[in-house]
């Protein structure tokens, strides 16, 4: 079946611009995440939902990021008024909890560049 | 901040050497996962280790996990050059974290020549 996808996959923002970033999970899992990686480090951590319900969101950087996810599937990551140290990968990733495992499936990522 | 650091930080082997790279993590955890990042690519899971678990296998893949000493290892035996990519070590934080989410180490940077 189909995987985690992104769009846009490259995405060029002038300073101040504010800019979305779209995540559809995989059919039927609960979990969704937003990871932030910046260049040569780990992902990061952003925010988790369980179906609708943003159940932690605390690493979210500022007050700037805001995310989204009305119906429980698709999931979209605001980015007002950008910054140039917003510029980096940022990774959405869904997973399927219950099953006893916690394995993530992430999908490709949205480079972010700050102009 | 980052909760794992994996060593070494870059590593070059040649086609059918073995490949070893080590992962320290600082909180107790439930479990620990490596996954394979290619270039411009996102995260592929590679295995699972829980922390009751000493080793475990998958193909040419082998996880070791020391809890008393707070490490793992990812060996690759018979390296390919299609192993070329990053590998990061994620753990879950462990009791009272947010369920499912991971916190990854640098990652290793294996280059494989042919």
């Amino acid at each position: 079946g189909a995987g985690v996808s992104q769009s846009p996959r490259y995405k060029v923002a002038k300073r101040g611009q504010d800019v979305a970033l779209r995540c559809d999970p995989i059919s039927g899992h609960v979990s969704l995440f937003w990871y932030q990686q910046a260049l040569g480090q780990g992902p990061e951590f952003l925010t988790y939902f369980q179906n609708e319900a943003q159940l932690d969101k605390s690493g979210l950087p500022s007050d700037r990021f805001f995310a989204e996810r009305p119906e429980g599937s698709v999931s979209t990551l605001k980015i007002q008024r950008t910054q140039q140290e917003d510029s980096a990968v940022y990774l959405c990733a869904s997973s399927e909890p219950g099953r006893g495992s916690y394995e993530q499936y992430f999908g490709p990522g949205t480079r972010l560049t700050v102009t | 901040s980052q909760q794992g650091e994996e060593d070494p930080q870059a590593l070059s082997i040649q086609e059918g050497e073995n490949a070893t790279m080590n992962c320290s993590y600082k909180t107790s955890i439930n479990n620990l996962q490596w996954y394979r990042q290619n270039s411009g690519r996102g995260l592929v899971h590679l295995i699972l280790i829980r922390s009751n678990e000493r080793e475990k296998h998958s193909g040419r893949l082998r996880v070791t996990l020391d809890t008393s000493k707070k490490s793992s290892s990812l060996l690759i035996t018979a390296s390919r050059a299609a192993d070329t990519a990053s590998y990061f070590c994620a753990t879950d934080g462990g009791r009272g974290s947010t369920l499912g989410r991971l916190y990854f180490g640098r990652g290793t940077q294996l280059t494989v020549w042919p």
